[in-house]
């Protein structure tokens, strides 16, 4: 256990719905960034935040947003969903911001769109 | 865009043989970081290296950090049914983002 939570584990809905994605970082660490991962692809990294402020972005779509709250916790939102977004959405967790420190990964959503 | 990359992708092995993933980015990093997924779980992070040449080795596991810090490598020794998984390397690229590779995904047959 990481100590990362993310809820729902599986999510299932159609073309055009919007989502939202939960993470609840480990206990201490203000960074948390959200990564892509569809059948045997890599990990895509989507965006991170540190201690409530958006810190960098990568190949994320308009479409999807986020935030971190005051309680650190963060949520990612998927809009106008498309078939080519089902994929693992998982949500990891580091002590400070900066590639320097190691990264703790939860459990995942896994999200399936029809 | 800068990327690391990761060969090869797929590896199945017998029980017992070695296996070595490596990993290649076309920029200087600053470290590198090994993750291991086990099917339909999760990334674990395994180890950071560092320094230059650097060599950590976490029991059947070795891994390498390159001297021109562009390339690193995980090698695992006899390896036993519980190594299934994929193995990513990640390293800081552009904006101090943290890329990963694609992975190297391992089976055994027992």
């Amino acid at each position: 256990d990481s100590g990362v939570t993310q809820t729902p584990k599986h999510l299932i809905t159609a073309t055009g719905q919007r989502v939202t994605l939960r993470c609840s970082p480990r206990s201490g660490d203000l960074s948390v960034y959200w990564y892509q991962q569809s059948l045997d692809q890599g990990l895509q990294f989507l965006i991170q935040y540190y201690n409530g402020e958006e810190r960098a972005k990568g190949n994320i779509l308009e479409r999807f947003s986020a935030q971190q709250f005051p309680d650190l916790h963060s949520e990612l939102n998927l809009s106008s969903l498309e078939l080519g977004d089902s994929a693992l959405y998982f949500c990891a967790s580091s002590v400070a911001e900066g590639p320097a420190y190691e990264q703790y990964f939860g459990p995942g959503t896994r999200l399936t769109v029809t | 865009g800068q990327q690391v990359m990761q060969i090869p992708q797929y590896q199945h092995v017998q029980e017992g043989e070695d296996f070595t993933t490596y990993c290649n980015s076309s920029t200087t990093l600053s470290n590198i970081q090994w993750y291991k997924q086990r099917p339909g779980g999760h990334p674990v992070f395994l180890i950071q290296l560092v320094k230059s040449g650097e060599v950590k080795k976490q029991k059947r596991l070795t891994f390498q950090f390159g001297e021109a810090k562009k390339n690193s490598s995980l090698h695992i020794t006899a390896t036993q049914t519980t190594d299934v998984g994929t193995y990513f390397c990640a390293g800081p690229l552009a904006a101090q983002k943290l890329v990963f590779g694609q992975g190297t995904r391992l089976t055994i047959n027992p």
